[in-house]
């Protein structure tokens, strides 16, 4: 089916392992988009990505790592996960810079 | 200020209420304005989008944009339990960062039967 998806859905780790999640979309949509949810902050946004093997920061990127070498992938990296990373991370993309942005249903991660 | 203010509720109506949802800004080079419907345990869904002020009409829902006051708002008319759900406000715009989406914190809305 067409459309975005996130994986895992769910995924507790121990702090300091690395631990990556992926975002995969098939509408070959040029903007790309990593968001975390949280209570009491509502959505962050933390890496961004215009294009293949062009990414930038955003909100909150300290502990994050992402990359993108082919249009349709996206993944995030937490290469020494922490507590305070764990929350519900979004995935997005949109085909042009000023066009809404479609969401993923997210994973849900806890770092005991 | 933050930039985008949105009134967390909790917002519990009966069935059949108009809902009147909001959201006020600071930034005024936003262009582009959104509401986003998160199911819970599921991703925001994009509900409208409307460019600059005015009004926009689909279903049930009406979206209106008062760029002069920075405030836009979203009606849902003769709510079901179906639209029980967190609302989120959305905007963009301004110089070279359209793709940057600014959130509100989230309107959580009950629709009681």
């Amino acid at each position: 089916d067409a459309g975005i998806t996130q994986s895992p859905r769910y995924k507790i780790t121990e702090t300091g392992r690395q631990v990556t999640l992926m975002c995969h979309q098939t509408w070959s949509h040029s903007y790309m988009f990593w968001y975390r949810q949280d209570l009491g902050h509502g959505l962050r946004l933390i890496y961004y990505s215009a294009a293949a093997d062009i990414t930038d920061k955003g909100e909150v990127p300290d502990g994050y790592v992402v990359s993108r070498s082919k249009t349709e992938n996206f993944p995030l990296t937490l290469e020494s996960a922490t507590r305070s990373q764990t929350s519900v991370y979004f995935c997005a993309s949109t085909g042009f810079g000023n066009q809404p942005q479609h969401f993923g249903d997210g994973t849900r991660l806890s770092i005991l | 200020q933050k930039e985008v203010e949105q009134d967390p509720g909790p917002l519990s109506v009966p069935e059949g209420a108009i809902v009147s949802l909001n959201c006020t800004y600071s930034n005024s080079a936003f262009q582009y304005f959104m509401w986003y419907r998160q199911y819970s345990r599921k991703g925001p869904e994009l509900l409208m989008y409307t460019y600059s002020s005015g009004n926009k009409e689909d279903g049930r829902f009406t979206a209106q944009v008062d760029k002069s006051s920075k405030y836009i708002s979203l009606f849902i008319r003769d709510s079901q339990p179906s639209d029980s759900a967190t609302y989120l406000c959305a905007m963009s715009g301004g110089g070279g960062s359209n793709y940057k989406l600014t959130f509100g914190k989230g309107t959580l809305l009950t629709v009681n039967p």
